[in-house]
């Protein structure tokens, strides 16, 4: 069972602080892992992804942290701003398919 | 526009009808994948195809739902005899040729069974 879970269904940040957003997986071997955000009545957007081989990932002002020991990993939004506020969800490439988090709403306020 | 087209957006049906859901992938895309999104949960992936196979269709229900992706044309999501519970958001993705490659969402299509 290739499950991903993120355990937080919602997170609320002031803007210009800090939001960090968190999943768990079990099962590890060689994984692909991505981070999506969703606006309602969109599809979800790609944000970031990073390969098992690594521990960190950036992109501008989202970093991924990867921890295999404790088979978690994180999305570090720095700043927040309003237009980050969305569903976050993690998901993990499992043979050609995605498995996806149940999602974080994050609350972005100005 | 390049990205994955979906339509109809939104799609209604009484009980019984049977629903079509187009996809066209993004240009240069040849994998496209249909993932399904039940009010409160995450999204689900039913099935992975190429031009003119199914490749992987372990999230398909055994019945009623069938999916295609002709040589020409865009892929299709077919719902027979649609029941309430198949009401959902229905999302198609595609990717390229390259490992580790993210795939790429449409829209979705919402659809309602009356």
């Amino acid at each position: 069972d290739q499950q991903v879970k993120q355990n937080s269904p919602s997170l609320s940040v002031q803007e210009g602080r800090i939001s960090i957003l968190n999943c768990d997986y079990t099962n590890s071997m060689f994984d692909y892992f991505l981070w999506y955000k969703k606006y309602p009545a969109e599809g979800p957007t790609f944000l970031i992804s990073i390969s098992s081989i690594k521990d960190k990932n950036e992109d501008g002002r989202f970093t991924v942290f990867l921890n295999k020991s404790a088979k978690h990993l994180s999305l570090h939004i720095v700043p927040s701003q309003p237009g980050d506020s969305a569903v976050y969800f993690c998901a993990r490439e499992y043979g050609n398919k995605l498995v996806f988090g149940a999602g974080t709403i994050l609350r972005v306020k100005s | 526009n390049a990205g994955v087209m979906q339509n109809p957006r939104h799609l209604v049906r009484r009980r019984g009808q049977e629903a079509r859901l187009r996809c066209s992938p993004m240009k240069g895309h040849s994998h496209v994948y249909w993932y399904r999104q039940l009010p409160e949960e995450g999204l689900k992936f039913m099935v992975y195809l190429q031009k003119e196979n199914i490749i992987d269709e372990s999230g398909m229900p055994k019945e009623r739902f069938s999916a295609e992706f002709p040589k020409e044309g865009p892929s299709i999501l077919r719902i027979q005899q649609v029941v309430r519970g198949d009401s959902a958001a229905y999302f198609c993705a595609s990717s390229g040729d390259r490992a580790n490659q993210p795939q790429h969402f449409g829209d979705g299509t919402r659809l309602s069974i009356l």
